[in-house]
């Protein structure tokens, strides 16, 4: 079975960090593209961050460039989201999908919260 | 970035009745390679998204043939006919070209 499973989302302070951990199962990690895809509470979606197979080509939304980082591990079938200097509008569930060519995401995780209160 | 702008942003259906959702982007979606990456996604409250549509108007598998995609260049649809209770959430079009945008949403109810 594909499957991702999103992992470290948490209640952290404003300024504060956390980072979040896809670990991927069911097909060639490797082989794919994968993209990072928030929503806020009662809000739409959002593309947040995605590289590509090597994690040589890396794309950000602009709201988060300079204070996110995607990276992976191939060797771990393992995407991760470095999340830094972090702003009450970074609330949202995050979803790391798969994306099977441009932008044709499938699967999906089931997302992890992240709570950005004082 | 290319805006993705859908109306309505909310619909009431019978079930058993039909539904449509239109989606236009502020750009063409027609890429170099002949292809137009156009894609739909319905979320069923308390789920992930899932893909129904790529490509405009193949439908993803296991998607039944009551949804069908059309369109072109910047102006797509996506029409769902006999709408069933599976069908009720909120739908988003998406586009695939760097940086990929998704529209509002478009909420389907029941009436």
């Amino acid at each position: 079975e594909v499957q991702l499973v999103e992992s470290g989302g948490d209640l952290v302070r404003p300024g504060g960090s956390l980072k979040l951990s896809c670990v991927a199962s069911g097909f060639t990690f490797s082989n794919y593209w994968m993209t990072w895809v928030r929503q806020a509470p009662g809000k739409g979606l959002e593309c947040v961050a995605n590289l590509n197979e090597d994690g040589r080509l890396i794309e950000y939304l602009d709201s988060v460039k300079g204070r996110f980082t995607i990276s992976r591990d191939n060797t771990k079938n393992t995407v991760y989201l470095q999340m830094n200097s972090l702003r009450a509008e970074d609330t949202a569930v995050y979803y790391c999908v798969r994306d099977m060519s441009f932008g044709r995401f499938d699967p999906w995780g089931q997302g992890t919260l992240v709570t950005v209160s004082s | 970035d290319i805006v993705m702008t859908q109306t309505p942003l909310s619909l009431s259906v019978t079930p058993g009745q039909s539904a449509s959702i239109s989606c236009k982007s502020s750009e063409s979606l027609l890429h170099g390679d002949g292809k137009t990456y156009l894609h739909w996604y319905l979320q069923r409250p308390g789920q992930p998204p899932h893909l129904l549509i790529y490509e405009v108007s193949s439908r993803f598998s296991g998607v039944p043939d009551r949804f069908s995609g059309s369109g072109s260049g910047t102006d797509f649809t996506l029409q769902i006919s006999r709408v069933e209770a599976e069908d009720f959430g909120v739908y988003y079009c998406m586009q695939g070209i760097h940086p990929k945008t998704f529209g509002q949403g478009t909420m389907v109810e029941v009436k």
